[in-house]
Parts: structure tokens; sequence; C-alpha cells
């Protein structure tokens, strides 16, 4: 199986910081990886697919990049909306596996 | 917009099992990967199984094997998963999924399974 791994597992940031969070993979994906935010007791949003495409509806504050092992997504002004707690996923071979969550909190 | 739609909680015992649907709507039903994936209080979110009705495939996690089956009817383009042997620990909500894949993801509302003696 694929181990996703993240980091920071949190983060404490301010409104209107830029912030970048790191997904790493134990194996080569190619450029098979989504993001998604989660807030307490709410279903997950997606954010970005393929790496680096912005899911339909999603702000253009969120940024993804990487590809092949190394991952970042990137929010470019942290709004008060956007404290939530982050994953990585892999889809490039079953099982899809999750990274282990990024919390940002103030 | 496609838009998956998910059965109701459930409170189950130890040692039963539990069917949880997921019904498609708005989009193509066979071409695509849908998931399941749960969510046990305070924890993070662990795949599941997965299927492509298409081809029939099926995927299972090795922690789940023999105790999961994911399948999908086609004709009212509705996936299914069954936990079966219930143990405590099987607590979560369970999500189904359409992808990641193409145009991205899509999540169902969720469905709480409570195990419960």
């Amino acid at each position: 199986d694929i181990q996703m791994t993240q980091s920071p597992s949190s983060l404490s940031a301010s409104v209107g910081d830029r912030v970048t969070i790191t997904c790493r993979a134990s194996q080569d994906i190619n450029h098979f990886l989504a993001w998604f935010q989660q807030k307490p007791g709410k279903v997950p949003k997606a954010l970005i697919y393929d790496a680096s495409s912005l899911q339909s509806g999603v702000s253009s504050k969120f940024s993804g990049s990487g590809s092949g092992t190394d991952f970042t997504l990137t929010i470019s002004s942290l709004q008060p909306e956007d404290f939530a707690t982050y994953y990585c996923q892999q889809y490039n071979a079953y099982p899809f596996t999750f990274g282990p969550g990024t919390k940002v909190d103030f | 917009q496609v838009q998956l739609v998910q059965s109701g909680a459930e409170v189950k015992k130890p040692g039963s099992s539990v069917k949880v649907s997921c019904k498609a709507s708005g989009g193509t039903f066979r071409n695509y990967a849908f998931n399941w994936v749960r969510q046990a209080p305070g924890q993070g979110l662990e795949w599941t199984a997965g299927i492509i009705p298409g081809l029939g495939s099926t995927y299972y996690a090795q922690n789940f094997q023999g105790r999961v089956t994911i399948t999908a009817d086609e004709s009212t383009s509705t996936v299914y998963m069954v936990v079966s042997s219930l143990r405590f620990e099987d607590t979560a909500v369970y999500y189904c999924v359409r992808g990641p894949q193409g145009d991205g993801t899509t999540w169902g509302q969720g469905t709480l399974v409570t195990v419960f003696s």
C-alpha cells in the first residue's frame, strides 16, 4: 500500500497568512493526488484534484502543486472560514490512501 | 452536477451486519470509481472499499478484507456497502464518494453507523 504523510500535523496561523501544507507519498503517484478540507461535524469538501486542478466552485486562494512523491497545498491569504483540517489522498493505485490530516487553527 | 444521497443512520449490535446505500444522480454512473470512506469519532479519513461499476471491479482495504462487500446496481445508479461481523470500533460515519477522478470528487452526506449492545 502507498503510505501518505503530511506535515505539519497542526499549525497555528492568523487571518491573512499564507499557509503551506506538505503531503508526501511513499512511492511515485504521478499527479494523482487530491486535497480536502473538513470542518468539525461536516462532510469533507473537495478542493483540488490531479494535484493542481481546482475543484469547480472552489476559491482560487487555494492552489496545489507537485508530482511524483511531493505535493503542497497553499492557501494564499487565510480567512476565518479556512480554519479546518486538511487531508490529502492518493488515487494512483488502490487502496486510495489518505494522509493523517493537518489541522489549521488560530 | 452529480449528487450522492445515502441511506439513513443505523444502530446495530456487535456481530450483526449493516447495509448502506448511495444513490447517484445527475451524472454518468458506470464509468466512475465509487468509494466508501469511513471516519470514526475524532479520527481521520479511512478509505474502505471501491468499485468501478462498468468494469465490475472491486477493491478493498486490507483491514476490511472479508468483512466488507461493495456492489453496484447500474439500473438504479446505486452503490451498496455491507459490513459484516460488526465490532464496536466500526462505529463511524461512512461516506460514499465518487472519484477522485477526471473532474474531481463528490461526497455523499454520510451515514452514521453505531455499533451498540
